[in-house]
This record gives C-alpha cells, structure tokens and sequence, in this order.
C-alpha cells in the first residue's frame, strides 16, 4: 500500500489529453514539492517534472504538472506512442520515519 | 556527461549478503547527495537510502534499517550499499540515484538515475 494514491492505469488515443493523479496528505504533498519520473519498458525512471510543475531541460511542453493541497496531476497532452510508460510521483513526507514516497505507479496505454 | 552506473548485483541467499557499488561520472560528486531507491519484480518503486555529500547524514527505510549501510568514498566518486541478513523481499533492482535537492521540501528530486542492478535473494 503506497503512501501516495494512483490509479494503476490510463489509456488515450494518440494526439488525446491524459491526465495522472497522485493523491496524499498534508504532511507529503500538502506541505512539499511533487515530482514526476517516467520509466519506459525496461529502463530506469527518469525526471519528468520537478517542484511541482518545472519541466527539466529535454522534457517536451506536452508534459505539464500541478498541484493543489495534498493532490498533485501529470498532463500529457499530444498523446503518443512513445508516451506508453509507467509514471510515478513522489514527494518527502514529513511524518514517517521514511524519508521519499512515492505512488505506486499509473501504466499509460496509447491505444 | 552525467552517468551512475551500479554492479554488484546477483543472487545470494536468503541471509547472506551484498555489495553494490555506483561508480559516478561527469559531475562533482562530492558536491552532492545520493541515493538509493528499489524497485521488485514488476512492482512500483521503493526509496531505501539517503546519504549526504559528507557523509554527514544518513537515512534508510525502515524496511532495512539496521541490515543495509549507506556509504560513499568521495575519492573514488562511488556510492555504495553494503546488505545484509537478505530476505526474500529485498529481491529488487537496486538504483542509484543522485539528490537534487536544496532542501528539505525539496526531497524526492533524483536526477538521473543509474541503469540498476538487479539483487536476487533465493535459496
């Protein structure tokens, strides 16, 4: 059981708009900063959004993020195929003895 | 360019232990924290260990608390992660991770990430 809440899966069409959300409590993403990692099939997670809502250099401005009290969302808009990809927020939490959770991951299918 | 690559992975058993290594390149290391995070076999990701840029402060999971050490060796530019009295739930590909992060709101920023290794803990 993650301490962060995704949905497991998403799907769209290509060219559609998705979004992923990531659901938590005032002590994770209420009082800190989401981010984003994609992991394709097969390789490591990479950084897709940081402090909430800053795409790192590379990111295409398809891939948006925001956050609003203790729920934060990923957008892709432009749907495509290589989009097909596990995402996963993550955020500190500050009341566990644990130090970064993350979501359990959403699978996004590009039918 | 910016590379972490691990080894040291490989199949022990349940008990046993394990020393992964991260070899750094194409940046200070010594300038940064770093970071170990696992992922099992089809599941989402784990964070398991935090260790500051002076080795000053260190963090685990409690999944591993008191069974894994964090360490690093400034010199070699090497993350390393010494486990031991294995499960068979510590079954994983283990990834380094470097820290960005400038604070502590600011944790969970991990930039890039290390292809893995992948630890198998069977008898």
């Amino acid at each position: 059981q993650s301490v962060l809440t995704q949905p497991p899966s998403a799907s769209g069409t290509p060219g559609q708009r998705v979004t992923i959300s990531c659901s938590g409590s005032s002590s994770n993403i209420g009082s800190n900063y989401v981010y984003w990692y994609q992991q394709l099939p097969g390789t490591a997670p990479k950084l897709l959004i940081y402090r909430n809502n800053q795409r790192p250099s590379g990111v295409p401005d398809r891939f948006s993020g925001s956050k609003s009290g203790t729920s934060a969302s990923l957008a892709i808009s432009g749907l495509r195929s290589e989009d097909e990809a596990d995402y996963y927020c993550a955020a500190w939490d500050d009341s566990l003895s644990g130090f970064v959770v993350f979501g359990g991951g959403t699978k996004l299918t590009v039918l | 360019e910016v590379q972490l690559v691990e080894s040291g992975g490989g199949l022990v058993q349940p008990g046993g232990s394990l020393r992964l290594s991260c070899a750094a390149s194409g940046f200070t290391f010594s300038s940064y924290s770093m970071n170990w995070v696992r992922q099992a076999p089809g599941k989402g990701l784990e964070w398991v260990s935090y260790i500051s840029s002076s080795s000053s402060t260190i963090y685990y999971a409690d999944s591993v608390k008191g069974r894994f050490t964090i360490s690093r060796d400034n010199a070699k530019n090497s993350l390393y992660l010494q486990m031991n009295s294995l499960r068979a739930e510590d079954t994983a590909v283990y990834y380094c991770a470097r820290d960005q992060s400038l604070g502590v709101s600011e944790r969970g920023w991990f930039d890039p990430w290390g292809q893995g290794t992948l630890v198998t803990v069977s008898s």
